[in-house]
């Protein structure tokens, strides 16, 4: 079985400062990737990052890094110098290879407080 | 180009009635999903396609739920008699299914069942 995540239903953070946004999943496969999308009001989901779990080097894009703790099977998005144009729910997923059934956590909203 | 299409943007429907939701992918796009999202919840995936075939259909609700893609492109979801249980956001994505290939998102279908 694979499941995902998300401990916090809603996060707030001042304009101009930095958040974190946890993601946990299981999976017993060797092979998978994982994301982070974000869905403003519009309700477009914009992918944000993605990091494929063979590198250990953590995916970085732009204001928007991850930290991957494979062994603790955590994934969490950090947000750099958050903008207002940041608020929306934000979406943790995985993907196992071969399985092609990406499976999504519940969501976090994020405020940004300007 | 073009992204994912979906239509309609919004569906009100008694209950009872049957509804079809559109979802044109990206073109070349061999692989499909559908996801539902309810109010303020996380997305809960429905039915995968590869080409025509559902190798994963394990997420439609009850035998209400159908779909079908026709010529590796067009896919149509059909609820039946609809509930008002099935009122949500319907999500089509389509991805070109080359290894880690992100999926692209239309903007859903907001279905009211009154």
């Amino acid at each position: 079985a694979q499941t995902v995540t998300q401990s916090q239903p809603e996060m707030s953070v001042q304009e101009a400062e930095t958040v974190t946004l946890s993601c946990t999943y299981d999976t017993s496969e060797s092979d998978y990737y994982l994301f982070w999308y974000k869905q403003p009001p519009s309700r477009q989901m914009i992918l944000v990052i993605r990091q494929e779990a063979y590198k250990q080097q953590n995916a970085t894009e732009n204001r928007f890094s991850v930290n991957f703790q494979k062994a603790a099977k955590s994934f969490s998005l950090k947000i750099s110098d958050s903008q207002l144009g940041d608020a929306a729910m934000y979406f943790c997923g995985g993907l196992i290879q071969g399985a092609q059934k990406l499976v999504f956590g519940q969501g976090t909203r994020l405020t940004i407080n300007p | 180009g073009a992204g994912v299409s979906q239509s309609p943007s919004n569906k009100v429907t008694e209950k009872g009635k049957d509804v079809e939701l559109r979802c044109d992918p990206i073109s070349g796009h061999t692989a499909l999903y559908w996801y539902r999202q309810s109010l303020g919840q996380g997305l809960e995936f429905l039915i995968y396609f590869q080409g025509n075939s559902a190798p994963d259909k394990s997420g439609l609700p009850s035998d209400r739920f159908s779909a079908e893609r026709t010529g590796g492109s067009v896919s149509t979801l059909t609820i039946q008699r609809t509930q008002q249980e099935d009122s949500a956001v319907y999500l089509c994505a389509s991805s070109p299914t080359r290894r880690n290939s992100p999926l692209h998102f239309g903007n859903g279908t907001r279905l009211t069942v009154t």
